[in-house]
């Protein structure tokens, strides 16, 4: 099984920061990563796939990055409506999820 | 717009079986082209993939629970479904059905979730 790690695992920020969130894979997985948005109650909401490819309709300030094992997730300027727990996923060997990072109101 | 709706029971007595549904609208199974599954997030907890069923019938499932789940799909009902067998209180979850392309692995469109609880 591949193993996702997020870090951090939470983080306090306020509008209009500068936002990165980490996910390292337990092997190479060749950009088949895709990161989520999650609110509560609400299901996972694709926000970009292949690593840094953005999902239609999604604000461009949420951009990705990354090679090999080590991805990021970036929100340039945090938005009111971007608190939510955020979580990637790859697809390079079956699927499995990283375990999630809550962004929270500082 | 493709839409997902899981529908079932929301409580399973231990040992039973859970039974969930999945009814795709704004699109089409049969066309093929894209894999239907199933991932569930226990409360306050992560996502986990449970398995994934393609139009022909063809299934994979995830490893650690391969031994308990059956996913089949009716395409005259444009619908998917999930069997897990034996169920304990640790398969009390939100369950989700979700499409992803065929050519990629990402999912792109989710149903709402329905919560199971494995009581008796």
């Amino acid at each position: 099984d591949i193993q996702m790690t997020q870090s951090p695992s939470s983080l306090s920020a306020s509008v209009g920061d500068r936002v990165t969130i980490t996910c390292r894979a337990s092997q190479g997985i060749s950009n088949s990563l895709a990161w989520y948005q999650q609110k509560p109650g609400k299901a996972p909401k694709l926000l970009l796939y292949a690593a840094s490819r953005l999902e239609s309709g999604v604000p461009s300030r949420f951009s990705g990055s990354g090679s090999g094992t080590d991805y990021t997730l970036t929100i340039s300027s945090l938005q009111p409506e971007d608190f939510a727990t955020y979580y990637c996923q790859q697809y390079y060997s079956l699927w499995t999820f990283g375990q999630g990072t809550k962004v929270e109101i500082k | 717009q493709v839409q997902l709706q899981e529908s079932g029971p929301g409580l399973v007595k231990p040992s039973q079986t859970l039974s969930l549904t999945c009814t795709v609208s704004g699109g089409s199974i049969s066309s093929g082209g894209y894999y239907w599954s199933w991932i569930r997030q226990h409360p306050g907890k992560g996502l986990e993939w449970i398995g994934y069923i393609y139009y022909s019938g063809s299934t994979y499932y995830n490893p650690s629970l391969k031994s308990r789940v059956t996913i089949s799909v009716d395409t005259s009902k444009n619908q998917f479904s999930l069997k897990l067998s034996s169920v304990t209180a640790a398969d009390t979850a939100v369950y989700y059905c979700a499409r992803t392309p065929a050519v990629a692995g990402h999912f792109d469109y989710w149903g709402q979730g329905t919560l199971v609880t494995v009581s008796s």
